[in-house]
């Protein structure tokens, strides 16, 4: 069965700080995957997506993330958080199908 | 990026009375739409597959009666939520991809239906 599991509910980090969004999969390929940012009562924004090649993609908003086959993992990073990047962030799987597939969500709060 | 509108932002409507939403491809040709509906602070839960042309595919336990979804032309579908009662109350949010599976979809900025 196809899933994803983003562990962390919620994550606060100063402005200024490293960030690191964990996310991992189950799919018995290499699935496409992309991550998705939400503002409050805003649809989502695409961020990034891994379909093929280099394992480390660069997205909007200098955000990037990590492919990593042997831990099921695509983990959304980026080096500086800015206050504006505080929202709720998703990530989601295409596999064989048209469907997407999120994950449940992490909410970012950014404190000053 | 291709962009989705959604129409309208929000809604209030009666118990009983029926909900239209539209939703919109505006640069591209949208192969397929699709239609999810997200409750507070959940992720969202994907209710059917429209195709230009053909019947929505719906996901287990949505209600085609209730969830009318027509996908007349490539650039527009719509939901409409017939009968509406509270519970229905919810953020629905649509998204469009051009082209084969697995290609991006571009999502709509959501619709906030409240029925009182």
């Amino acid at each position: 069965a196809q899933s994803v599991t983003q562990p962390d509910i919620h994550i606060t980090v100063s402005e200024g700080a490293s960030l690191e969004l964990r996310c991992n999969y189950s799919y018995g390929a290499t699935p496409y995957l992309f991550w998705y940012v939400q503002s409050p009562g805003q649809g989502l924004q695409l961020l990034l997506k891994y379909f093929s090649g280099d394992t480390l993609v660069q997205g909007i908003k200098g955000f990037e993330a990590e492919f990593k086959r042997s831990q099921s993992s695509f983990n959304l990073r980026k080096p500086s958080v800015h206050w504006s990047d505080a929202a709720e962030y998703f990530c989601a799987l295409a596999g064989g199908t048209d469907k997407l597939i999120f994950g449940t969500g992490t909410r970012l709060q950014v404190f000053p | 990026g291709a962009v989705v509108s959604q129409h309208p932002s929000w809604v209030i409507c009666k118990s009983g009375t029926s909900v239209k939403i539209e939703c919109r491809s505006l640069d591209f040709q949208a192969t397929t739409m699709f239609w999810y509906r997200q409750f507070p602070k959940q992720s969202l839960m994907l209710m059917a597959t429209s195709n230009e042309g053909s019947k929505a595919t719906y996901e287990q336990g949505v209600e085609k009666d209730k969830f009318l979804i027509n996908h007349a032309s490539l650039t527009l579908s719509t939901l409409t939520v017939t009968s509406a009662h509270p519970e229905d109350s919810s953020f629905y949010i649509c998204s469009a991809q051009q082209g084969a599976m697995n290609t991006e979809a571009f999502f709509g900025q959501g619709t906030r239906l409240t029925v009182v």
